[in-house]
């Protein structure tokens, strides 16, 4: 089958720690997301990556870091910097550069990590 | 202004009506437009995605594009409970190279009582 992975399902966080969420897909596709979602918001783009060895922050980059060494996998740091990070953690893909028309911008969303702070 | 701002909810319609979900966005260079449906607790799923302006139809599902007054719509037909779920407006602001970057609403809450 093919889709999105993510893993923890959920996730805790002492003060100070460092955590990495993971994003693995099978779908093929050049483009990989991560949002954030907080209670009663909507997605906020944290980075993207339209191909593998390169990354662009989102609009809240700021204490997350990320890397994208393979096609499939594109996984997320929260780091001690980021003061605030209980919230729902949603990876997606798309094909990107290798698809066509609107298709290539179509994306498709991995059942997402809960991170939850001790 | 926001970037995509969608109707403020919930939204409550009694089964079998039609429901109707709006969005407006800011940039009049936006190319594509997707309406996802986000469960509870759940990750979104796809519903559709629109590019020119019109309807489209998938179902019971329509979206509705115009692009000069700058929204979208999606209308649901034969609403049913099982409808009931957050739905989000995705808008590819800006086009260009900063294709596949979507910028999403707040979400419209719906509930379809029986």
């Amino acid at each position: 089958d093919g889709g999105i992975t993510q893993s923890p399902k959920y996730l805790f966080r002492k003060e100070g720690q460092n955590v990495t969420l993971s994003c693995e897909q099978n779908l093929n596709h050049d483009a990989m997301y991560w949002y954030r979602q907080d209670p009663g918001q909507g997605l906020r783009l944290i980075y993207y990556s339209q191909i593998v060895n390169d990354f662009q922050k989102g609009d809240i980059a700021e204490g997350y870091s990320v890397s994208r060494e393979k096609k499939e996998s594109f996984p997320l740091t929260v780091t001690s910097a980021q003061k605030n990070p209980t919230a729902f953690y949603l990876c997606a893909s798309s094909s990107g550069l290798a698809g066509g028309g609107v298709s290539r911008e179509t994306q498709y969303f991995g059942p997402g990590t809960r991170l939850l702070v001790l | 202004q926001k970037e995509v701002e969608q109707n403020s909810g919930p939204l409550s319609v009694p089964e079998g009506a039609i429901a109707s979900l709006n969005c407006t966005y800011s940039d009049r260079g936006s190319q594509s437009f997707f309406w996802y449906r986000q469960y509870s607790g759940k990750s979104p799923e796809l519903i559709m995605f629109i590019y020119s302006n019109g309807d489209k139809e998938d179902g019971r599902f329509t979206a509705q594009l115009n692009k000069a007054s700058q929204y979208v719509s999606l209308l649901i037909r034969d609403s049913q409970p099982s409808d009931s779920a957050t739905y989000l407006c995705a808008v590819n602001i800006g086009g260009g190279t900063s294709y596949g970057k979507l910028t999403f609403g707040q979400g419209t809450i719906l509930t379809v009582h029986p």
